[in-house]
């Protein structure tokens, strides 16, 4: 876990502000995946990204939501005009290859919106 | 439309004892199956996984079986040790979709010394 860094652990939001969430993937990594997990519920696939793509994003909500993997630096999943049920805890995952290997998980950002 | 079931959201064993997680899946098209385990304010940690060509995989104390008629997966831990206390997730991924994973809700499990 602790090769996949997210920052911050902790985000507290107003409803209507934004929220940056930031994954540091582990080194030699180039697939991301985020993840949000609601409270007593499982982890939901949100989107997928290799360096400067967007491979897949069929679990992210059409609207307010949006992701990139830059060429440098971290993956931002950014959240607009956040509402109270954003709150949650989102993880980002990275993997050497597409293919069927271990994914590693990140320690995850908590989302409160007040 | 949940893919992936946990049926029991909790479980307690006695230490030293063997541990049963089971998770049942629908889409017929997953071929990929991974147990993870998961503590209190931390990431899911990758325990084992499954190939659909097999039916058994085993590391340490750490047993997954795959039941593909029945779309029924499960994890055996013996023995069970208070550490292994944790919530326990089933995913599963089709063909290419890699680490896009579909996840179970969980089972907490609970090992009493």
């Amino acid at each position: 876990n602790a090769g996949v860094m997210q920052n911050p652990r902790h985000l507290v939001r107003r409803r209507g502000q934004e929220a940056r969430l930031r994954c540091s993937p582990m080194k030699g990594h180039s697939h991301v995946y985020w993840y949000r997990q609601l409270p007593e519920e499982g982890l939901k696939f949100m989107v997928y990204l290799q360096k400067e793509n967007i491979i897949d994003e069929s679990g992210m909500p059409k609207e307010r939501f949006s992701a990139e993997f830059p060429k440098e630096g971290p993956s931002i999943l950014r959240i607009q005009q956040v509402v109270r049920g954003d709150s949650a805890a989102y993880f980002c995952a990275s993997s050497l290859t597409l293919g069927n290997t271990e994914a590693f998980f990140g320690q995850g950002t908590r989302l409160t919106v007040v | 439309d949940q893919q992936v079931k946990q049926n029991s959201p909790s479980l307690s064993v006695q230490e030293g004892r063997i541990s049963i997680l089971n998770c049942d899946y629908t889409n017929s098209m997953f071929d990929y199956f991974l147990w993870y385990k998961k503590y209190p304010a931390e990431g899911p940690t990758f325990l084992i996984s499954i190939s659909s060509i097999k039916d058994k995989n085993e590391d340490g104390r750490f047993t997954v079986f795959l039941n593909k008629s029945a779309k029924h997966l499960s994890l055996h831990i013996v023995p069970s040790q208070p550490g292994d206390s944790a919530v326990y997730f089933c995913a599963a991924s089709a063909g290419r979709a890699g680490n896009m994973l579909t996840f179970g809700g969980g089972t907490r499990l609970m090992v009493k010394p």
